[in-house]
């Protein structure tokens, strides 16, 4: 059984802060790590994806990956009330397109 | 243009009913996926289309029964559902199904079973 673990949370940052959301996967075959956010109430909203080891940046958002480790993060830097969300981190697995979802990290950006 | 389209928005149904959730891609997707959403829990895959073949059915019970008429839809067919299949229903699609791709969303359906 694959499995990806998030810290449920919640997290709380102060607006202008930097939020920091981690994820681990159990499936050392694992290709590409894909961060959503998901508003309540909402469907999943791709904000990065990372396949090779080392950091991705896009804007105010970085990705972070070490296979090694089996470990990918999320950064994100000047956290905006509007960034607060449940965050998803999705591992896939070799082969067919099956996403595996760890169960979500809840953050709040306080004003 | 990334969007994934379903219909309806709502829905309500008995346990006797037939109803059918429709999904809808024009990105030229050849992958749609159906995933289930309970609440405070991630997505579940139910079931995967590559090219209008099924190719990953994740034993589903058989009153869930999919089915891709082309490239572009989706449909859900529902029949006696149980008030435990409550739901947010996701529709996703990707341009292959090689273990590469990113996943697009559709908004769902939120399905309430009585």
């Amino acid at each position: 059984q694959k499995e990806v673990e998030q810290n449920s949370g919640p997290l709380s940052v102060p607006e202008g802060a930097i939020a920091s959301l981690n994820c681990t996967y159990s499936d050392r075959g694992s290709q590409s790590f894909f961060w959503y956010r998901q508003y309540s109430g909402k469907s999943p909203e791709l904000i990065m994806f990372i396949y090779s080891n080392g950091d991705k940046e896009d804007g105010r958002f970085t990705a972070q990956l070490n296979k090694a480790s089996q470990y990918v993060s999320l950064l994100i830097r000047d956290s905006q009330p509007s960034d607060s969300a449940t965050y998803l981190c999705a591992v896939n697995g070799g082969g067919a397109n099956n996403l595996f979802f760890g169960t979500g990290t809840r953050l709040t950006v306080i004003p | 243009d990334t969007e994934v389209t379903q219909t309806p928005k709502h829905l309500v149904m008995g346990m006797t009913n037939k109803k059918s959730l429709k999904c809808e891609q024009h990105m030229g997707h050849r992958a749609m996926y159906w995933y289930k959403q309970k609440a405070k829990k991630p997505p579940e895959l139910m079931f995967v289309y590559s090219y209008e073949k099924l190719s990953i059915n994740e034993s589903v019970p058989s009153r869930f029964s999919p089915e891709c008429p082309n490239s572009s839809l989706l449909n859900l067919h529902l029949h006696a559902l149980q008030p435990e299949d409550s739901a947010l229903y996701l529709c996703a699609s990707s341009p292959e199904d090689t273990g590469r791709e990113t996943q697009y969303f559709g908004p769902g359906t939120r399905l309430l079973v009585l």
